[in-house]
């Protein structure tokens, strides 16, 4: 049972323009989520996060959105650079509840020239 | 500064043998975990730690031993490993658990024949 879903497994977006990655998840008793970047041969590295009493982080070119009642988050991306080809892992934990975050599947982001 | 170190970054085995994956942080986290990644499936948890001398089973810990007998270092262990352990193995550290970014290592892939 998927906890927390990744949807597309990959997105194109042409460099300048806005990157939209979606995650849901089921767990009613998640607050905290977070969005992960991962580079091919290397560790995922922590992006930006967003605890539940809010519904929007900023952080540069990187905004997270958190809908509660559809159970829904998503992350933009602008404008979308070549850096930011990568593949974007969602995760979210049950902060004071429970030690483990749970990642999504991740979905893969290409910068189209 | 170095953060997490994960050793060896690549090794092949033959079914039944065994072998210690070594995470080593510096950053005196208290929390430690291990992680597999498969294709399609995102990040899943072995096993994890809270502290020197703790252990906690993760989402997939079966076939696989952990020890933390020192705060910074993380020991993975497959006592006879089978082909279905083949897979890019992923240690983190933070602080603590839940809230707390994860800081992950470059990853070890192993390949089990």
């Amino acid at each position: 049972d998927q906890q927390v879903k990744q949807n597309s497994p990959s997105l194109s977006v042409q460099e300048g323009r806005i990157s939209i990655l979606n995650c849901d998840y089921t767990n009613s008793m998640f607050d905290y989520f977070l969005w992960y970047k991962k580079y091919p041969a290397e560790g995922p590295t922590f992006l930006i996060s967003i605890s539940s009493i809010k519904d929007k982080n900023e952080d540069g070119r990187f905004t997270v959105f958190l809908n509660k009642s559809a159970k829904h988050l998503s992350l933009h991306i602008v404008p979308s650079q070549p850096g930011d080809s990568a593949v974007y892992f969602c995760a979210a934990s049950a902060s004071g509840r429970d030690d483990k975050i749970i990642f999504g599947k991740g979905t893969r982001l290409h910068i189209l020239p | 500064n170095a953060g997490v170190t994960q050793t060896p970054k690549f090794r092949v085995l033959k079914t039944g043998q065994s072998m210690t994956l070594l995470c080593a942080q510096d950053m005196n986290h208290e929390y430690m975990y291990w992680y597999r990644q498969d294709p399609g499936m995102g990040l899943r948890l072995i096993h994890y730690s809270v502290g020197e001398g703790t252990t906690a089973k993760g989402e997939v810990p079966d076939g696989y031993n952990v020890s933390r007998l020192k705060k910074q270092n993380f020991l993975l262990g497959l006592e006879s490993a089978a082909p279905s352990q083949t897979s890019v193995y992923f240690c983190a550290s933070s602080w603590t658990g839940g809230t707390q970014p994860q800081h992950f290592g470059d990853g070890t892939r192993l390949s089990i024949l």
